[in-house]
C-alpha cells in the first residue's frame, strides 16, 4: 500500500515570498491532517479535513496561510506572504477517521524562509 | 485536550528492554492512549494504543495502570533503529474526528 505523499521535500524561500505544498494521501482515507513542527518541539495541528470540508482549522494562522481539499483527496497549504517564524517541517498525514483510528504521516516538507 | 507528562529524555543499551513513562493524571473515560515516534527525518509513525487493559503488539507493549492515571511504553529489545522520539497522547474517543495533540516526547538514545 502506497503512503502518503509529499511535495517538495525541501524549499527555501526568501521572507514575504509564497510557497504551496501538496500532500495525496493513502487512498480512501476521508481525513486529512497539516501539521507543523518546529525543530525541537512535537508536531502542531494547522488544520484538519474531513472529505472536502474543514473539521478543525482553530490553529491555523489564516492571515497567512491556507489550505484545500478539492474532490476530498489531494490537498494544498499554503503561505502568502511568509515569515522568518514559518521556518518549520509541514506534515500531511491520513486516516479513514475513525476516532481510534492510526494516523499515517508523510514524509514531510521542510521549509527554510531565509 | 487532557495533559501528558514525559521525562525528555532517556537512554538504553542495545538489546536491553525499555521503559518509556508517561503520566496522564486528567484523563477522561474516552481517552484512548497511543504512542507514536519519530524516527530523524520522518513523519510520526504509529506504534500502539490502549485504553484500559495492557497491548501487544509486534512493535511493543503498552502497560496501562489500573487507575488509567500512568502508561508505560515497553520495548522489549532496543535496537539501534528505535532511536527516535516517542510521543504519549491521548486521543478522545467517541467522535469520528479524533485529534492527535503532540507534546515534547521522550528523545530515547540507544547505545551499542
Amino acid at each position: 500500500e502506497a503512503g502518503v505523499a509529499q511535495s517538495p521535500r525541501y524549499k527555501i524561500i526568501e521572507k514575504r515570498q509564497s510557497v504551496a505544498f501538496w500532500c495525496n494521501p493513502i487512498s480512501g482515507h476521508a481525513t486529512l491532517y497539516w501539521y507543523q513542527q518546529i525543530l525541537g518541539q512535537g508536531p502542531k495541528l494547522l488544520i484538519q479535513f474531513q472529505n472536502n470540508g474543514v473539521v478543525d482549522d482553530s490553529q491555523l494562522p489564516k492571515d497567512r496561510f491556507s489550505a484545500e481539499r478539492l474532490k476530498g483527496v489531494d490537498s494544498t497549504l499554503k503561505i502568502q506572504p511568509a515569515k522568518l517564524e514559518d521556518s518549520a517541517v509541514y506534515l500531511c498525514a491520513s486516516t479513514t477517521g475513525w476516532s481510534t483510528d492510526t494516523q499515517y504521516f508523510g514524509p514531510g516538507t521542510r521549509l527554510t524562509v531565509l | 485536550d487532557a495533559k501528558t507528562t514525559q521525562p525528555n529524555s532517556m537512554e538504553s543499551n542495545e538489546e536491553e528492554p525499555v521503559h518509556l513513562p508517561c503520566n496522564h493524571s486528567t484523563i477522561s473515560g474516552t481517552d484512548y492512549i497511543h504512542w507514536y515516534r519519530q524516527l530523524p527525518s520522518q513523519g510520526p509513525e504509529y506504534v500502539i494504543h490502549g485504553l484500559t487493559s495492557n497491548v501487544n503488539n509486534r512493535m511493543a507493549s503498552l502497560a496501562i495502570a489500573e487507575d488509567r492515571k500512568s502508561s508505560t511504553l515497553i520495548l522489549h529489545r532496543a535496537t539501534l533503529r528505535d532511536a527516535a522520539v516517542y510521543y504519549c497522547i491521548l486521543k478522545t474517543g467517541g467522535t469520528s474526528y479524533g485529534k492527535l495533540t503532540f507534546g515534547q516526547g521522550t528523545i530515547l538514545t540507544v547505545h551499542p
